[in-house]
């Protein structure tokens, strides 16, 4: 049983660019939540998808934006980039309602 | 201020000793997960407190909730290497549950001395 997956693992981005990270959510999971990891803090809830919509957000600006698909996976878009966006990308998958959320091995995106 | 706190940001402890870290929440937890990170890398879900005094354990790992406290404590029994990493302390702060989105501490570095 595949577990949370998410891609890419590493990618490097210039400021003003666009970047989009996917995740595949652990099988039987049908809620979807993004969050951000700086180096040295813990993680920050961006928002989170469930049917296909965004079903809550975190303090983060407009420029963070995603999309689940009909399968469930899901994309986090991030429009022109900052350097402060460099950090660890963790998606994590749930049953909505139920406890246990599982996270993927995460994204790190650098921003030059 | 910060929602959550972990205590120590870090720990040193020689192998096969006992440890505690302490999360305290500044907010009312209708939950509280434990996770454990190794550097760079994605977290591993430990365990979940719901009710207060809720207590659970996973082989060497105990973590209990005090409700009235609103605080959790992560106790390590007999320490190992494969222990160490990143002890991340992530709070339920709504009704919805964890489905609203979890606040995370900073972290409790552990490191093992063999």
């Amino acid at each position: 049983d595949a577990g949370v997956t998410q891609s890419p693992t590493h990618l490097i981005k210039t400021r003003g660019q666009q970047v989009t990270l996917r995740c595949s959510p652990k099988s039987g999971h049908d809620t979807v939540s993004w969050y951000q990891q700086a180096l040295g803090q813990g993680p920050q809830f961006i928002f989170q998808y469930y049917e296909e919509e965004e079903r809550q957000r975190g303090n983060f600006p407009d420029r963070f934006s995603g999309h689940q698909f009909p399968n469930y996976s899901s994309e986090l878009n991030v429009n022109a980039l900052l350097l402060g966006d460099s950090a660890l990308y963790l998606c994590a998958s749930s049953v909505l309602m139920e406890d246990t959320i599982y996270f993927g091995e995460g994204s790190w995106l650098t921003v030059v | 201020s910060q929602e959550l706190e972990q205590s120590p940001q870090s720990l040193i402890v020689q192998e096969g000793k006992n440890l505690t870290i302490n999360c305290t929440s500044s907010k009312t937890l209708y939950g509280l997960y434990w996770y454990k990170q190794k550097y760079g890398e994605g977290l591993i879900f430990l365990m979940m407190l719901q009710k207060g005094g809720e207590e659970k354990s996973h082989e060497k790992i105990t973590a209990k909730l005090d409700e009235k406290k609103q605080q959790s404590s992560l106790h390590i029994t007999a320490s190992q290497p494969s222990h160490a990493g990143i002890y991340l302390c992530g709070a339920v702060h709504s009704g919805g549950g964890g489905a609203d989105g979890l606040t995370f501490g900073k972290g409790t570095h552990l490191i093992i001395q063999p």
